[in-house]
């Protein structure tokens, strides 16, 4: 089984900084690693698929990079509604893993 | 648009089994698969299985081998996912999500997600 790391598990931010979210795996997964957002009492939400490439609707302050075991997710001037939990995923092989969550807080 | 609808909250005794729907419209149903992933209150994903939706060809997390059954019935364009032998572990929110099939494999990203059903065991 892949195991996904994210790092931090937690970060407070302010409005305008940009978050950086690692996600490291336990062994190389090409590029089928995909990003997303869930806020509270709601379903998750696809941000970034394939690593880098970003979902349909998806602001442009949120992008993606990596391939192989380390990948990040930037948000480039956090705004209020960013306030969420985001997970990392991979679909490389089964069974199909998530990373354990980063809870990202505005201050 | 792309939307998946779930059936309501369940309460279930630990032995017994349950079973969750999921409407799909917006799309053509057989293009793609339904995966199922749960999560348990305050805690992360867990990827389930994976059903294809134009074969109904399956593949299900060991950790719930021999518990778990993944269906489709492409007349109602629903999915279904029967989890037996419940246990109070099983008490989570079981998220139905679409994601493109191709060859009979779903190796791809989740890109709807249902609204989630509760499912609480207990006695």
């Amino acid at each position: 089984e892949i195991v996904l790391t994210q790092s931090p598990d937690f970060q407070s931010v302010t409005p305008k900084e940009t978050v950086i979210i690692t996600c490291r795996a336990s062994q190389s997964i090409g590029n089928s690693l995909h990003w997303y957002q869930q806020k509270p009492d709601q379903s998750p939400k696809l941000l970034i698929r394939y690593a880098s490439q970003s979902f349909s609707g998806v602001p442009s302050r949120f992008s993606g990079g990596g391939s192989g075991t380390d990948f990040t997710l930037t948000i480039n001037g956090l705004e209020a509604e960013d306030a969420a939990t985001y997970y990392c995923h991979q679909s490389s092989s089964l069974p199909e893993t998530f990373g354990q969550g980063t809870k990202v807080e505005i201050k | 648009q792309v939307q998946l609808v779930q059936s309501g909250t369940e309460v279930k005794k630990p032995g017994a089994s349950v079973k969750v729907s999921c409407k799909a419209s917006g799309y053509t149903f057989p293009i793609y698969g339904f995966k199922w992933v749960r999560q348990a209150p305050g805690q992360g994903l867990e990827w389930m299985g994976w059903i294809v939706g134009y074969n109904g060809e399956t593949k299900y997390a060991q950790n719930f081998h021999g518990r778990v059954t993944m269906t489709t019935d492409t007349s109602t364009s629903t999915a279904y996912m029967e989890l037996r032998s419940l246990r109070s572990d099983d008490t989570a929110v079981y998220y139905c999500a679409r994601a493109y099939c191709s060859g009979g494999t779903c190796y791809t990203p989740i890109d709807y997600w249902g609204q989630g059903t509760l499912v609480t065991v207990s006695s």
